[in-house]
C-alpha cells in the first residue's frame, strides 16, 4: 500500500528564516511526486511534479527535491504570504491514476 | 480560463437524506476524481472516472456513488447521509497519463458538508 508521511505537522518561522519540509514515501514504483499548497477554505493548488531521484524544481522562494525515499520542499527567505498548508502526494507507476496524500505541513510565517 | 467549480460550497443536511454534490470542469479532462478531507487523514479518494460512462471505486467509497454522462461533470451522491460523512469534499480533474509527461490534478474549491 502506498504511504506518505509529512513532517513536521506544523512549522512557525520568522519572516526571512529559511527551512525545509519533509515528505517520506513508500510506493510500488513512483510515477510522480506532487507538491500542492492549500490555503484555508480553498482547494489544493498545484506547485510541482518530480519524477526521478535527483530532480529539482524551483518556483520563487520554493525549491522541491527528490530522492528515492523522500522529498524536501525548501523555503528560502519566506514571506507571510507563504503561510499555508503544504501537501505532498505520490502517484504509482502501475494501476490507477490516483494520488496518495500525506496529511500536510501547516506553515506559518511571522512578520 | 479553464476551471473546475463545485456546488454548493456549503451544505447542511439531515441523517438519512440523499445529497448530491456537483462538480464541473472546463479543462476538457478525461480524468475526474472525488476526495474527502478530514483532520488527521489528509485527502482520501472516494470515486474516480477515466471518461464518459466509466466510474471506479476509491478507498472510501461506501455510501457514495457517481455517474459520468459527459466529459465536464462528475456529480457525487450520498445515498443516505450519515454523520460520519461530515467532511470537506474536493473534486479534481487531470489529463490522461498518455497525453504527456504531466498529468497533475487540478482541484476545485471544495464543498463543506455537515450531516446532522
Amino acid at each position: 500500500e502506498d504511504q506518505v508521511t509529512q513532517s513536521p505537522e506544523a512549522l512557525r518561522l520568522q519572516e526571512g528564516e529559511s527551512s525545509s519540509l519533509n515528505c517520506s514515501y513508500t510506493v510500488s514504483g513512483l510515477r510522480g511526486l506532487f507538491w500542492y499548497r492549500q490555503d484555508p477554505g480553498k482547494g489544493p493548488e498545484f506547485l510541482f511534479t518530480l519524477y526521478s531521484a535527483g530532480e529539482e524544481k524551483e518556483k520563487e522562494r520554493l525549491k522541491a527535491t527528490l530522492t528515492k525515499k523522500e522529498s524536501f520542499l525548501h523555503i528560502t527567505a519566506p514571506k507571510p504570504e507563504d503561510s499555508a498548508t503544504y501537501l505532498c502526494a505520490v502517484q504509482a507507476y502501475f494501476g490507477n491514476e490516483k494520488l496518495t496524500f500525506g496529511t500536510g505541513t501547516r506553515l506559518t510565517i511571522i512578520p | 480560463d479553464a476551471e473546475i467549480t463545485q456546488s454548493p460550497r456549503h451544505k447542511i443536511t439531515e441523517t438519512g437524506r440523499q445529497v448530491t454534490l456537483a462538480c464541473h470542469q472546463t479543462w476538457n479532462h478525461n480524468n475526474m476524481f472525488w476526495y474527502r478531507q478530514d483532520l488527521g487523514h489528509g485527502l482520501r479518494l472516494i470515486h474516480y472516472s477515466y471518461g464518459v460512462q466509466d466510474t471506479n471505486k476509491g478507498e472510501v467509497s461506501d455510501g457514495y456513488s457517481v455517474s459520468r454522462s459527459n466529459t465536464e461533470d462528475l456529480p457525487l451522491t450520498l445515498e443516505s447521509a450519515a454523520s460520519s460523512q461530515t467532511s470537506v469534499y474536493f473534486c479534481a480533474s487531470s489529463a490522461p497519463r498518455l497525453a504527456g509527461a504531466y498529468n497533475e490534478q487540478f482541484f476545485g474549491p471544495g464543498t463543506r458538508l455537515t450531516v446532522l
